[in-house]
């Protein structure tokens, strides 16, 4: 059975730094695209960075050059390392597998970790 | 790059029918047959119910239908229930090589 469970979400002044975990089971990451996508409260979703199984990597505007996304195979495990951060990354984060290959949808999806960027 | 445009809200009775629209461009809903909706529960993850524009994934109601015409994409529910009360979203893939959202429509069943 696949799933995706998020860690490390909590409260964190502006200006931190913040790292999310995502450990999966049931498929290796390796082998995997893979996404997060944050929710901010009451509001809808946006993606905030993918890596691809080849090793690519995409962040929108509101995040490149202060979030980052990488992938520990021995672990299993998809991270999203977050700096800089601002008020308005406060969001509920979501990690989620991504199928791709003629095709492009999200199969699968964590429960989320709440970020709270606040002073 | 801008969300893709849903309506805010649509609304509808148990039985009936109901359509959610999402509008994009020629670099995304309009290129590609790799449209998806996705519907949220409150406090829960979204869920896929259609992909590739019209495709089901196993376990989801055929009441769930979805196509597509130049850069608008269509969610379809019919025989509406109140279970399919929720957030809806569209997804594309685009030329950029990455998804966008759309800002998501808030379903009522009356």
């Amino acid at each position: 059975e696949v799933q995706l469970v998020e860690s490390g979400g909590g409260l964190i002044q502006p200006g931190g730094s913040l790292r999310l975990s995502c450990a999966a089971s049931g498929f290796t990451v390796s082998g995997k695209d893979l996404s997060w996508v944050r929710q901010a409260p009451g509001k809808g979703l946006e993606w905030v960075s993918i890596i691809y199984s080849g090793g690519d990597t995409f962040f929108p505007d509101s995040v490149k050059g202060r979030f980052s996304i990488s992938r520990d195979n021995s672990k299993n495990t998809l991270y999203l390392q977050m700096n800089s951060l601002r008020a308005e990354d406060t969001a509920v984060y979501y990690c989620a597998r991504v199928v791709t290959g003629l095709t492009y949808y999200f199969d699968y999806w964590g429960q989320g970790t709440l970020v709270t960027v606040s002073s | 790059q801008s969300a893709l445009t849903q309506p805010a809200s649509v609304s509808g009775s148990p039985g009936q029918s109901i359509t959610i629209s999402c509008t994009g461009t020629n670099s995304d809903v309009g290129g590609y047959n790799y449209v998806s909706w996705y519907q949220q529960h409150p406090g829960k993850a979204p869920k896929v119910m259609i992909y590739d524009v019209s495709k089901r994934p196993s376990g989801v109601s055929n009441r769930f239908s979805g196509s597509k015409s130049g850069n608008t994409a269509s969610l379809t529910i019919s025989g509406l229930q109140a279970e399919d009360e929720g957030d809806y979203y569209c997804t594309s893939y685009t030329s950029t090589n990455t998804p966008l959202f759309g800002g998501g429509t808030k379903l009522t069943v009356l």
